[in-house]
């Protein structure tokens, strides 16, 4: 079954750092979407992508975040400048049409990002 | 704003049957999920209910959704020691993409 992976599985960075987490969606899917878990607590949607461009954004994604989607099977997220806080697991999604459609989310087994 | 809750953590005897609650606050809420994580695994998506649904059945799983009350739930029968994870319910509904999700349940099923 296709499987939305991402890559590292655990990246440690120093605080201030810029990190780059990586994701490979299912290869027919057009919507994408990045979610963060701090240890604890809910998960939080950040982010979600469409058509290059983003579609819609929580109060968490701010001028430190950004996405891009490079070439045609990678979709990143970028933190810039990282802060103690930024240190969670990060989910990447994709599904292949919008909420309209009702085409569920699948998730990727998530980066552990450690700021230290 | 959006709200999911649900109850922190239950336990049940491998066999018995396992009924996980979801209460939520959107009353525009169209889709509502049930996902599964697994110990340092990803959320594996179980199921899904429309909203203008009461009930669906899927093998071992069984969703009820309350619609008047917001309350939606998940009922494995026949809990095997490998459904032991935490389930979380999400929602969202058609103005908007995100999921939103409730803190999810730790279901520890014992031998």
């Amino acid at each position: 079954e296709p499987e939305v992976t991402q890559t590292p599985s655990h990246q440690v960075t120093q605080m201030g750092q810029e990190v780059i987490l990586r994701c490979v969606p299912i290869s027919n899917h057009l919507y994408f979407y990045w979610y963060r878990q701090i240890l604890g607590q809910k998960v939080e949607f950040l982010v979600s992508f469409y058509n290059n461009e983003i579609s819609e954004k929580s109060e968490i994604f701010d001028d430190q975040f950004s996405v891009e989607r490079p070439d045609g099977s990678n979709f990143t997220l970028k933190i810039r400048s990282t802060k103690l806080e930024d240190s969670a697991m990060y989910f990447c999604a994709s599904s292949d049409a919008g909420v309209r459609s009702n085409q569920p989310q699948h998730f990727g087994d998530g980066t552990r990002l450690s700021i230290l | 704003g959006e709200d999911v809750e649900q109850s922190l953590f239950l336990s049940v005897r491998e066999g018995d049957s396992s009924v996980i609650n979801c209460t939520y606050t959107d009353s525009s809420s169209t889709y509502l999920y049930w996902y599964k994580q697994e110990p340092g695994a990803g959320l594996q998506l179980l199921t899904y209910i429309f909203s203008n649904m009461d009930m669906k059945q899927d093998q071992r799983l069984t969703v009820l959704l309350n619609k008047k009350d917001k309350h939606l739930s998940l009922r494995i029968a026949d809990t095997q020691t490998g459904d032991s994870a935490i389930y979380f319910c999400a929602e969202t509904n058609t103005g908007f993409q995100k999921l939103v999700f409730g803190t999810g349940t730790r279901l520890l099923v014992s031998p």
